[in-house]
């Protein structure tokens, strides 16, 4: 166990619809991390968080967004899915000042298949 | 162009016999390496770090080398097992910029009994 809380484990929904994912980061992580993985596909960096900042965006559609909330907790929205959206949804997060030490801890994702 | 290259993509090996995963980057400048292990349908777990000064480090059968002049890494499993089947993913670590972290595509290992 991680320590990194994900939910919903697993999601199916229709297409044009909207849906949140959630994240709960480690006891004392600030950072907050959110990657994609579609199926047999490496892990596809979208958006960091830091303290409730974002503080850096990968690839991530502008019909997706995402938060930090002042407890730290984080949710992507995604928006308008797609049949291509179906992925899992994986949180990590890390420890403060460990950013150089590329130490993530993930979470069990989030598995939305979109229909 | 900042970029983090796995060989094998995927790879069957009877159970008990060593194998070797590879990974070149060109990511500058460079901090760290580190190798996570991916179960299918589970998040990544960080198996080991390779820092600068780094040559090779050993975390129970698993055994990581760094060739920072070459920019080469190396995984190599010794007498697997089946629970080593996993993807294997190599993730360089940038010094600057905000976002530091550089995902290879991973190699998928499948031990056989």
């Amino acid at each position: 166990d991680s320590g990194v809380t994900q939910t919903p484990k697993h999601l199916i929904t229709a297409t044009g619809q909207r849906v949140t994912l959630r994240c709960s980061p480690r006891s004392g992580d600030l950072s907050v991390y959110w990657y994609q993985q579609s199926l047999d596909q490496g892990l596809q960096f979208l958006i960091h968080y830091y303290n409730g900042e974002e503080r850096a965006k990968g690839n991530i559609l502008e019909r997706f967004s995402a938060q930090q909330f002042p407890d730290l907790h984080s949710e992507l929205n995604l928006s308008s899915l797609e049949l291509g959206d179906s992925a899992l949804y994986f949180c990590a997060s890390s420890r403060p000042g460990q950013a150089n030490t590329g130490e993530l801890f993930f979470g069990e994702g989030s598995r939305l298949t979109v229909l | 162009k900042n970029q983090v290259e796995q060989s094998p993509q995927s790879l069957i090996i009877l159970e008990g016999k060593n194998c070797t995963l590879q990974c070149n980057y060109t990511v500058s400048p460079f901090s760290n390496l580190r190798w996570y292990k991916q179960d299918t349908g589970r998040g990544p777990v960080s198996l080991t770090i390779m820092t600068f000064s780094e040559n090779t480090k050993s975390n129970g059968r698993y055994t990581a080398t760094l060739d920072a002049d070459t920019k080469q890494s190396s995984l190599h499993i010794t007498a697997s097992q089946l629970s080593d089947s996993a993807s294997y993913i190599c993730v360089v670590i940038r010094m600057d910029s905000s976002y530091k972290l550089i995902f290879g595509s991973g190699t998928r290992l499948l031990v056989r009994p």
